[in-house]
């Protein structure tokens, strides 16, 4: 099946410095991942679309300038938290469509998620 | 916009009762229909989907019917395990290649 990754899993950083998360599509290619970024006990909430090549495209209320989002390449997209704060802190998980798409729906394959802490 | 919204929580069972997680969505056309499911510390797995109008999807013994005169898709399991216990996710997507819409998701605690 369609396997997405996720690293870290876990990382605590100080106030002000960088985290860059990575999303991997592992056996298929993906033109197309999204980040959701999920608060404690609520839903995901999309925070921008990654296209490979372009830029992404972020959702209202989301800072490009903060989570600077860079797809290279058709089986990774990075997410980085730039000058990060304890606000920040949330569980980010990516998911990703497979390319060939062919499917009378859309699935999206997600990953394990990464757990980021801000002190 | 488009919407999911889902029974509010958490839902707690003993191990065979008969579990029902209602939820119903707002969209235009015809969305296709997901249920995903995140156990302690992990990321979301998909369950079950539907994509049209009367399909009913199934996994693991849940299912769920796609109801467009109600715009709902309920999950039902017949009889939980302690093992079901996790957070359940309604979804839809209402045009290929975008994001999907998730409800606010439901817990369930299922105990021996």
């Amino acid at each position: 099946g369609a396997v997405v990754s996720q690293h870290p899993s876990r990382v605590i950083c100080k106030s002000g410095t960088s985290v860059k998360i990575e999303c991997r599509s592992l056996d298929f290619q993906a033109t197309t991942m999204f980040w959701y970024r999920q608060f404690p006990k609520q839903s995901l909430m999309l925070m921008a679309t990654s296209n490979e090549g372009s830029k992404a495209t972020y959702e209202q209320g989301v800072e490009k300038d903060k989570f600077l989002i860079n797809h290279a390449s058709l089986t990774l997209s990075t997410l980085t938290v730039t000058s990060a704060h304890p606000e920040d802190s949330s569980f980010y998980i990516c998911s990703a469509r497979d390319i060939r798409g062919g499917s009378s729906y859309n699935e999206q394959f997600f990953g394990p998620g990464t757990r980021l802490t801000v002190l | 916009g488009d919407s999911v919204t889902q029974m509010e929580g958490p839902v707690t069972l003993s191990e065979e009762a008969f579990l029902t997680i209602n939820c119903t969505y707002t969209a235009t056309g015809y969305p296709s229909l997901f249920w995903y499911v995140q156990y302690p510390g992990e990321g979301l797995q998909l369950l079950l989907k539907a994509t049209k109008a009367d399909d009913k999807g199934s996994n693991k013994g849940f299912e769920a019917t796609y109801r467009k005169e109600t715009t709902s898709f309920h999950l039902e399991k017949g009889s939980v395990q302690v093992s079901d216990s996790a957070v359940y996710f309604c979804a839809l997507s209402n045009q290929a290649g975008t994001a999907l819409i998730f409800g606010k998701g439901t817990t369930l605690s299922v105990s021996s």
